[in-house]
């Protein structure tokens, strides 16, 4: 049963300090995006790739966040420093490009204090 | 991409069919109409998707206006589980999809 995997699933953490999420797309998919979940702005695209290149970052704050993709079964989303705003569930999402639907992982839980 | 309008809640009974409606008048050709759900915190499933016929999957069925300017999400026999926020969203290629709102379907007993 193909899914997108994301890890870790919950992560608490002290303001200042860096944080690292984890996806796994499905494998085959070449289009991967981050969303951010909070109860005040819903379901925010952060960042998409295809193919590995980052096509579209304008939805994060460039001076803390970064996304990345070292391989094609790897996408990492760092957060340095943290800050309590961050607290969110973080959504990784692959799909195949095109038309295609996209399939969201279990997100990862950040909470910053 | 178009933004679409949900009613921001509805209830429905346990067995009965589940019928979400969607506005999104400016859609543009290329564009699709897709339906995501969000159970409780866990990720958006898909649900479906479609252009300008009307669609059937296991899950549920989509059925879009000859004009495009609307869509209705159907589950056919409600249950419990369909308990959700459920997200229709317009676009291409998924890039710069915006969830919106989405609509609370609480199913009752």
């Amino acid at each position: 049963d193909a899914r997108v995997t994301q890890t870790p699933r919950d992560k608490v953490t002290e303001m200042g300090q860096e944080v690292t999420m984890r996806c796994q797309p499905i494998l085959g998919h070449n289009t991967v995006f981050w969303y951010r979940q909070t109860m005040m702005q819903g379901l925010e695209l952060l960042a998409y790739f295809r193919n590995r290149a980052p096509l579209d970052d304008s939805g994060m704050p460039k001076d803390r966040f970064s996304a990345e993709m070292p391989d094609a079964t790897l996408a990492t989303l760092k957060i340095q420093p943290s800050e309590p705003r961050d607290s969110a569930v973080y959504f990784c999402a692959s799909g195949s490009g095109g038309e295609t639907e996209a399939f969201f992982g279990q997100g990862t839980r950040l909470t910053v204090v | 991409d178009a933004k679409t309008t949900q009613p921001p809640s509805m209830d429905c009974a346990e067995g009965r069919a589940a019928n979400l409606p969607c506005n999104h008048s400016t859609i543009s050709g290329n564009e699709y109409v897709y339906w995501y759900r969000q159970i409780h915190s866990q990720g958006p499933q898909y649900i479906i998707h479609g252009l300008k016929n009307n669609e059937t999957n296991e899950m549920a069925s989509l059925i879009i206006t000859e004009d495009r300017k609307s869509s209705t999400l159907i589950l056919p026999h409600a249950t419990l589980r369909d308990t959700a926020v459920y997200y229709c969203i317009v676009g291409y290629n998924f890039n710069k999809f915006y969830f919106g709102s989405g609509t609370k379907l609480n199913v009752k007993p």
